[in-house]
């Protein structure tokens, strides 16, 4: 069964720090992988996917089938920035989503 | 922009009650989807619709569930007996189902308590 991992509740970084919000995913055929991002009482909303190879406010994210991996990236991160984030995985021919569990990402001045 | 409207916000409500939380796709998406929240867990599929039929559903969408497209604009979920575990954030989605492009548009939540 498919399955999305996102191993921090919480994190706290500084302004203009990295950042690394992980994502693992357990999927035996070809994953289509995405982001979403919640910001405070704002709708869920698409941050950018994998097969559009894309660069949005900054943040980048790279699929590693070998690591079963879909990390998102920032290397500079803003006080916008703090929102709920969450790595979803679509599978198959299938139109759902599998969500993760959400990172928590707080940025401190 | 278009935005997917869900009605009511939130909502109270007696245990066995029915609930209906409606949800305006954006007018050209041709997919429609479920999800819920549990307040501190993930967010979870519950149900896709396309050409009027449910294109998937997962164990949680068990028969106290039903969806419906009434007319050409609105989407229902119907719970029809609900239960105290049912309290959650329920988020109405849609896409155009493009090839390579299945982008899901969420609405803001319709908020449900079961008292």
């Amino acid at each position: 069964a498919q399955r999305v991992t996102q191993p921090e509740k919480l994190l706290s970084v500084f302004k203009g720090a990295p950042v690394e919000l992980k994502c693992n995913y357990s999927y035996s055929g070809s994953p289509e992988l995405f982001w979403y991002v919640q910001y405070s009482r704002q709708r869920l909303q698409l941050l950018l996917r994998h097969i559009s190879r894309e660069s949005i406010k900054g943040f980048t994210a790279d699929l590693n089938k070998g690591e079963t991996s879909f990390h998102l990236k920032k290397p500079f991160a803003q006080e916008e920035d703090s929102a709920m984030y969450y790595c979803a995985l679509k599978t198959g021919g299938g139109n759902k989503l599998t969500f993760g569990t959400g990172t928590q990402l707080k940025v401190e001045l | 922009e278009p935005e997917v409207t869900q009605t009511p916000s939130h909502q109270v409500t007696q245990m066995g009650q029915e609930v209906i939380l409606r949800c305006v796709p954006i007018s050209n998406h041709l997919y429609f989807y479920w999800y819920r929240q549990i307040l501190g867990q993930k967010v979870e599929f519950l149900v896709s619709f396309y050409n009027n039929e449910i294109s998937e559903k997962s164990e949680i969408f068990d028969d106290q569930f039903s969806v419906e497209r009434p007319d050409g604009s609105n989407f229902t979920l119907k719970i029809r007996s609900t239960k105290l575990e049912d309290s959650a954030m329920y988020f109405c989605a849609s896409s155009d189902g493009r090839s390579g492009a299945n982008v899901l548009t969420f609405g803001a939540g319709s908020r449900l308590t079961v008292l």
